[in-house]
């Protein structure tokens, strides 16, 4: 079945610093492609998606592309802030109309 | 413009109790979906309502279960409370079944 797979956290970094979170998945056929994010005690926020191969999604500084043959959505920021630290999410959605999560990734920004 | 709430947002039950959990969709969108989410997993699906029926279902017993009224709004039900069902449950509503998720802030539920 359909899958999403992500790097292992927690990543930690210095502000100001590049950022990239891993991202791949299984799907048949072709899933739209999200980047939720999570800050401490809240729920979820749409962060970025894409929608088929080769769109960019971006939002906030943040950038992921949507990549078929590597089936892959890795997001990457170009400069991180203290504020970007959270839990970030990749999701897929296809064809059966539910998001499906990986495991989260932590995100800690020290200044 | 309201986002997505939920109510309560704390809740602490017994085992073998039964639990009920509400959701407010977005402004104009017409499906709710369910997600339970475990202490440091992502969200897993539970179900989705559309039209006041459950259209689709996760992998989740029958303990749980749902209702839609007819202002879009939500219920989700939990019979027979196990400790496993410890998690923070989330609300996401969309315009459409197949429209973007935006979600609520979730409903902490501690099972003891």
């Amino acid at each position: 079945g359909d899958s999403v797979t992500q790097m292992e956290g927690p990543v930690t970094l210095s502000e100001e610093a590049f950022l990239t979170i891993n991202c791949t998945y299984t799907a048949t056929g072709y899933p739209s492609l999200f980047w939720y994010v999570q800050y401490p005690g809240e729920g979820l926020q749409l962060l970025l998606k894409a929608t088929k191969a080769d769109d960019k999604g971006s939002n906030k500084g943040f950038e992921a592309t949507y990549r078929k043959e590597t089936t892959s959505f890795h997001l990457e920021k170009g400069s991180v802030q203290v504020s970007d630290s959270a839990v970030y999410f990749c999701a897929l959605f296809h064809n059966t109309d539910k998001l499906i999560f990986g495991t989260g990734t932590r995100l800690q920004v020290f200044p | 413009d309201a986002g997505v709430t939920q109510s309560p947002t704390h809740l602490i039950k017994t085992r073998g109790q039964q639990v009920t959990l509400r959701c407010s969709p977005k402004s104009g969108h017409d499906t709710v979906s369910w997600y339970q989410q475990a202490l440091g997993q992502g969200p897993q699906f539970i179900f989705q309502y559309y039209e006041e029926e459950e259209r689709q279902r996760g992998n989740f017993p029958d303990r749980f279960s749902g209702h839609q009224f007819p202002n879009y709004s939500s219920e989700l039900n939990v019979n027979a409370l196990l400790l496993g069902d410890s998690a923070l449950y989330l609300c996401a509503s969309s315009l459409t079944v197949s429209g973007d998720k935006y979600f609520g802030p979730g409903t902490r539920l501690t099972v003891t």
